[in-house]
């Protein structure tokens, strides 16, 4: 069975702080997504990366898919109170479904 | 917009009652899932369709069954809900199975609260 851990479980900063958030497995996976789930609603997809060693950018956020393909890491630049939420990654091994991590809750504060 | 909807928003039943929630989509996709998840908890497969094809995850309840008409609607029923299944029940869709680059897009999902 496939294990993701993510750490922080909770992370309170000041709007303007940087951050960064990991997803670690000891399985390899084929693709590895983060989500940003708000309160009472659904995830929405952030990014999904594929190639290890990859990184992609989205706006103030920076995902980052490990070589070994086990790890990602997602970094947060000048963080804002809009981007409270709770953090998913989602890891897939071949031919397997969709396995979640327990979740980063980040809090920013005005 | 192409989009994942699912009603109602918030269920509340008795317990023992059955209950449905659905799932419908405008992606034209493939698969299919649905989750379970609990407070301050990770999203917990359920099952999912390919195409028309059921697939259960071992650990999942025989309470919990599950039904695609059609590619657009999906149910979940809960047979008998126990205080333990009260969750936030997701559905998701993606357009396949196999790639690499299949991606998961999630509905709002449904709180469902069991008295």
């Amino acid at each position: 069975t496939q294990l993701l851990e993510q750490s922080p479980q909770f992370l309170s900063i000041q709007e303007g702080e940087n951050l960064t958030v990991y997803c670690n497995s000891s399985s390899v996976f084929s693709s590895l997504q983060w989500y940003r789930q708000e309160p009472g609603e659904g995830p929405v997809l952030l990014v999904t990366v594929v190639t290890g060693g990859e990184v992609k950018k989205l706006k103030r956020l920076t995902f980052q898919f490990g070589d070994a393909r086990k790890d990602s890491s997602l970094h947060i630049t000048a963080a804002q109170p809009g981007d409270t939420g709770l953090y998913l990654c989602a890891g897939r091994g071949y031919g397997q479904n969709f396995v979640f991590g327990p979740g980063t809750r980040l809090s920013v504060l005005p | 917009d192409a989009m994942v909807i699912q009603n109602p928003r918030y269920q509340v039943t008795q317990f023992g009652k059955p209950v449905t929630l659905s799932c419908s989509q405008t992606l034209n996709h493939n698969v299919m899932y649905w989750y379970q998840q609990k407070s301050s908890q990770a999203p917990k497969l359920l099952f999912h369709y390919y195409d028309k094809d059921f697939n259960n995850e071992a650990d999942t309840p025989d309470n919990f069954q599950s039904r695609r008409p059609n590619t657009s609607f999906c149910f979940l029923d809960i047979r008998s809900p126990g205080l333990g299944d009260a969750a936030m029940y997701l559905c998701a869709t993606s357009r396949d199975h196999g790639s690499s680059y299949n991606e998961q897009f999630f509905g709002p999902g449904t709180r469902l609260t069991v008295l």
